[in-house]
Formats: C-alpha cells, structure tokens, sequence
C-alpha cells in the first residue's frame, strides 16, 4: 500500500516562497504521475499541477508562475516550491498519486496547513 | 478548461435516504470523472474512477454515472458513515463540494 507524507513549515511570511516535501513509501516513486492539491479554508480543492517520474511537469495555468515541481527517486520524494506567496495561499496542501489512464487520485497523504502571515 | 458546476452546495438528508449528487461539465468529459468523499480534517477518499468504476473496499450503495455533460454520484441508501463533504473531479478541475449532513 502506497503511503505519503507531506513535511515542510506551517507558517511562511507573504512574499516568500513556500517549500514542502512529500516522501513515498511502500513502492517506488518511479514510472508514476505524482500530484499535488490544496484546499483553501472554507473553499474547494484545487489541482496545483502533477509531475512525472521523469521529471515532466503539468501545472495549474493560475499558478503556473509561481510553481516549481521536482522529483528525487533516489530518496523517493516530491518537491513544491511556492514563490511569492499571499494570504491566499493558506491552505492544506496534499500529495497524491495520479493514476493518468482516467486522471484521478488513488492515494493522498494526510496533508500539511500552510499558513502565510507576518 | 473544463468548468464544473456541483449541486446542490448543501444536501440535508436522514439514515436511509437516497441522496444525488449532481456535477454539470461545460463539455462532454467521457470518462474523466472521479469522485471523492471528504472528513473534516482528512484527505479525500476515492470513491469512484472513471465515472462509474467502484475503489476496491467501497461499499455499493456508491454509484456513479454520466449522461452527456451531466455527471452523478448517488447514494442508494445513507449510513451514518456517509454524512461528509463529497467532490466531483475531472482532469485538473473540482466541483466546488456537497456537503451531506443531517
């Protein structure tokens, strides 16, 4: 069974740049699609882009300037890297596991409250 | 883009009911569509794949379908377990939530 686990700061100041780590265990992060998702308080989910194991990356055109999605195998890790952020950027961000054949997600991590505020 | 419209934002309904949940796509969607069921303070949970292909472990009153740009979550039958917030998804767009609650 496929596990995720979000990790980086609770709480990043506007204007900075947002960083989190997503480590899979239970199988490789090789040869999948990886995304990641974020839920605004009091608001719905919104798909913040996905990346191959590859590398290749697909972002959510609203974000697309200020995303950065990487992926290391050899630690079996994926990478956010947020620039620039505001207030709306609070949220709880997820990882989850794309299944591209359908584009849905069959594996999430628990999820981590980012909060931007001075 | 694909624009979702979900219906309704807030469905009140008792143990027994059949509940429906409506997602209206701006286009026709074939089989991108997924369904999630959300707790309060967990991660979504896949429900159904490919609008109407049941996860492993989820129960059978779950049943998904499409017609056009027409897309629909029913629950045959409303267990306790079943009050929570519930997303349509197609490719990178969510319908905005339908939270059932009592």
């Amino acid at each position: 069974q496929v596990q995720l686990q979000e990790s980086g700061p609770g709480l990043v100041k506007p204007s900075e740049t947002l960083s989190l780590i997503c480590s899979v265990s239970g199988g490789s992060i090789s040869s999948d699609y990886w995304s990641w998702i974020r839920h605004p308080p009091g608001k719905g989910l919104e798909w913040i882009g996905h990346i191959y194991s590859s590398g290749a990356t697909n972002y959510n055109p609203s974000l697309k300037s200020r995303i950065t999605l990487s992926i290391d195998t050899s630690k079996n890790q994926l990478s956010l890297r947020l620039t620039s952020v505001t207030a709306a950027d609070t949220a709880v961000y997820y990882c989850a596991r794309l299944v591209f054949e359908g584009y849905y997600f069959d594996f999430w991590g628990q999820g981590i409250l980012v909060t931007v505020s001075s | 883009d694909i624009q979702l419209t979900q219906s309704p934002s807030t469905l009140s309904a008792s143990v027994g009911d059949r509940v429906t949940i409506t997602c209206r796509a701006s286009q026709i969607v074939s089989s991108w569509v997924a369904w999630y069921q959300q707790r309060p303070g967990k991660a979504p949970k896949l429900l159904i794949s490919k609008a109407f292909s049941l996860e492993s472990g989820v129960p059978s009153r779950f049943i998904g379908s499409e017609s056009g740009t027409e897309l629909t979550l029913t629950i045959s039958s409303l267990q306790p377990d079943d009050f929570a917030t519930y997303y349509c998804q197609v490719i990178g767009t969510f319908g905005q939530g339908t939270k059932v609650e009592i």
